[in-house]
């Protein structure tokens, strides 16, 4: 158990419906990241949030939202969903240098 | 832009040493990750390199060249259990600064 805890493990929903994503960092840890990894691809960049506060953006579609909340958990909201958003998605927390970022165990989300 | 270069596969025998490059275009760079990742499992970190030079722990060494733009895993004493996919990722801002991953080696150990 790394300690970031990712819930549902699996998720299949049909196109055009809205899912969320849910994460709870690491005890002690600030900053969440969400990334989404398809089939034998890299993980790709999503959003930060550090402490309730929109960090960084990345490669994020307008359908796709993400809060972090005071508990620290954070949610990642999918709306309009289409087959191409059938993914692996990732949270970590942490991000020191030297310790690196720990992940959850993700959240397969498959789009019939 | 940004982009990461890495060999999309290697095969190597166990016992065996295998190096995987990665080559980086970015800009705002801290310093460069590895991870491990299994089968889809949760990607865990390996090692960072922030200045020149190798980093050693236990059978994993990373190397890295900011003038190269370059930098390299090495896997010593393969053993069957490292058949993972391999990410490099270019760290962006120092404290708690997001990771851009590059597309993934998938190592191979044969027996």
């Amino acid at each position: 158990d790394s300690g970031v805890t990712q819930t549902p493990k699996h998720l299949i929903t049909a196109t055009g419906q809205r899912v969320t994503l849910r994460c709870s960092p690491r005890s002690g840890d600030l900053s969440v990241y969400w990334y989404q990894q398809s089939l034998d691809q890299g993980l790709q960049f999503l959003i930060q949030y550090y402490n309730g506060e929109e960090r960084a953006k990345g490669n994020i579609l307008e359908r796709f939202s993400a809060q972090q909340f005071p508990d620290l958990h954070s949610e990642l909201n999918l709306s309009s969903l289409e087959l191409g958003d059938s993914a692996l998605y990732f949270c970590a927390s942490g991000g020191q240098p030297r310790s690196g970022y720990t992940f959850g165990s993700g959240t397969r989300l498959t789009v019939v | 832009g940004q982009s990461l270069e890495q060999p999309s596969e290697v095969t190597a025998v166990e016992g065996a040493i295998v190096q995987i490059n990665c080559t980086y275009q970015t800009s705002g760079f801290y310093g460069l990750s590895w991870y491990q990742q299994h089968d889809g499992g949760a990607p865990t970190f390996l090692s960072y390199n922030a200045l020149d030079g190798l980093e050693e722990t236990g059978r994993f060494s990373s190397f890295l060249s900011r003038s190269d733009s370059y930098g390299y895993l090495l896997l010593q004493e393969l053993q069957m259990k490292d058949s993972a996919s391999y990410f490099c990722a270019v760290r962006r801002g120092n404290q708690g600064g997001k990771l851009i991953f590059g597309q993934g080696t998938e190592l191979s150990v044969k027996p």
